[in-house]
């Protein structure tokens, strides 16, 4: 059964630093880029970054770019985010989600998402 | 990049059919067919709905349909049942090689 478990969030204080991990299971990792979206409370989604299926490339949504760094090991079939000088404003449920594709159709969805892990920002 | 627009909530009574917009650019859902849609119930992570501007995943009611014209893609649910009260979120691939969530919509079964 496809499994994606996120863990590490918890309370920070601004300018500190923190790392997510998503553990997967039940597919093969390293053949599906992988993404991270988070959501702050009341609020709606918002795409944070990605990672190829291999690592070799990201990308990253303007608020994060620079302070946040995604990556991933594929023998131990986890993703990260390390989230450097952290704001209140980064205060959220992040949620790690797989990228899907249909070969010949289409690709750049997200098919399995994890439970989330809250992260506040706050001193 | 700025969210896509959605409305911010949509209604309707049981059995009757509902549509979300949303709205964005040639640079995102205007120039790429990778739109897709998500319901999200509260407390809950999302779950994918469409794929592709218009492909269902398995296991998704064929109530739910996608469409694009231009620069606005839109969700229609049909037969509107009480099980669909949700937020829904579309996103799309971007130019910059980025993804952008719409602002979300609260669907209310009356």
């Amino acid at each position: 059964q496809l499994q994606l478990a996120e863990s590490g969030g918890g309370v920070v204080q601004p300018g500190r630093s923190l790392r997510l991990s998503c553990a997967a299971s039940g597919f093969t990792f390293s053949s599906h880029p992988m993404h991270w979206v988070r959501q702050a409370p009341g609020k709606g989604l918002d795409w944070v970054a990605v990672t190829s299926s291999d690592g070799s490339k990201a990308d990253y949504a303007d608020s994060v770019k620079g302070r946040f760094t995604i990556s991933r090991d594929n023998s131990k079939s986890t993703l990260y985010l390390q989230m450097n000088s952290l704001r209140a404003d980064d205060t959220a449920v992040y949620y790690c989600a797989r990228e899907g594709y249909v070969p010949g159709s289409s690709w750049g969805f997200f098919d399995y998402w994890g439970q989330g892990s809250l992260v506040t920002v706050s001193s | 990049q700025s969210a896509l627009t959605q409305p911010a909530s949509v209604s309707g009574s049981p059995g009757q059919s509902i549509t979300i917009s949303c709205t964005g650019t040639s640079s995102d859902v205007g120039g790429y067919n990778y739109v897709s849609w998500y319901q999200q119930l509260p407390g809950k992570a999302p779950k994918l709905m469409i794929y592709g501007v218009s492909y269902r995943p398995s296991g998704v009611s064929n109530r739910f349909s996608g469409s694009k014209s231009g620069n606005t893609a839109s969700l229609t649910i049909s037969g509107l049942q009480a099980e669909d009260e949700a937020d829904y979120y579309c996103n799309s691939y971007t130019s910059s090689y980025t993804y952008v969530f719409g602002t979300g919509t609260k669907v209310t079964v009356l």
